[in-house]
């Protein structure tokens, strides 16, 4: 079946360490997204990417970082330059102006100590 | 800028009592509408989403939302709650002709009593 993987599911840094999440899909679409989950503000937006080789800032993107040199696969780096990294980080995945909306991770929680 | 609006941010209810939850966006022209829904421990899961046609949309689990154009809002309802409907709701939106970027309002949790 086609989804996304996220992984690992948990992750655990020390502070001032730069750390890479992994999202990987294998549903072909072309654009992928990450967002940021804490309690009481919703899911914010860090990057997107509408194309491979390119790559927009979302709300949020500030120390944080992405490539896409692959269809697949939407790596998220967490720089120590991020404040307040300890999250839950979902990524996405969707075709683009279709109406068959987006596909979600199971997450990643990072806790910085 | 754009933005998603949930007016509850915490919801609780008994079991058989009815459910309307929230949502407000704040800009025009074409937009797709979703409700998600997250269990303790799980991932999103797409409860409905409207693109066009219909304004009343039925999902899955007994969730119908109304979108309501000259209001901006696509509310959220269910006849029934039942105890394992306890969760976190969000509501999210995108400008269906443009980026596809998805904006989401900060959720609401519902606790539903036995």
């Amino acid at each position: 079946d086609g989804g996304i993987t996220q992984s690992p599911k948990y992750l655990f840094r020390k502070e001032g360490q730069n750390v890479t999440l992994s999202c990987e899909q294998n549903l072909n679409h072309d654009a992928m997204y990450w967002y940021r989950q804490d309690p009481g503000q919703g899911l914010r937006l860090i990057y997107y990417s509408q194309i491979v080789n390119d790559f927009q800032k979302g709300d949020i993107a500030e120390g944080y970082s992405v490539s896409r040199e692959k269809k697949e696969s939407f790596p998220l780096t967490v720089t120590s330059a991020q404040k307040n990294p300890t999250a839950f980080y979902l990524c996405a995945s969707s075709i683009p102006f279709t109406s068959r909306g987006y596909t979600f991770g199971s997450g990643t929680r990072l806790t910085v100590v | 800028a754009q933005s998603v609006s949930q007016h509850n941010h915490h919801v609780i209810l008994s079991e058989a009592a009815s459910l309307e939850l929230g949502c407000n966006y704040s800009y025009g022209g074409t937009v797709n509408l979703f409700w998600y829904v997250q269990y303790p421990g799980q991932h999103l899961q797409l409860l409905l989403k409207y693109f066009s046609g219909d304004p009343l949309v039925k999902g899955i689990k007994g969730f119908e939302a109304e979108f309501i154009k000259s209001k901006f809002s696509f509310n959220l309802r269910k006849p029934s709650v039942q105890w394992s409907d306890t969760a976190e709701y969000f509501c999210a939106a995108d400008r269906g002709s443009t980026l596809g970027r998805l904006y989401f309002g900060r959720g609401t949790q519902l606790t539903v009593w036995p």
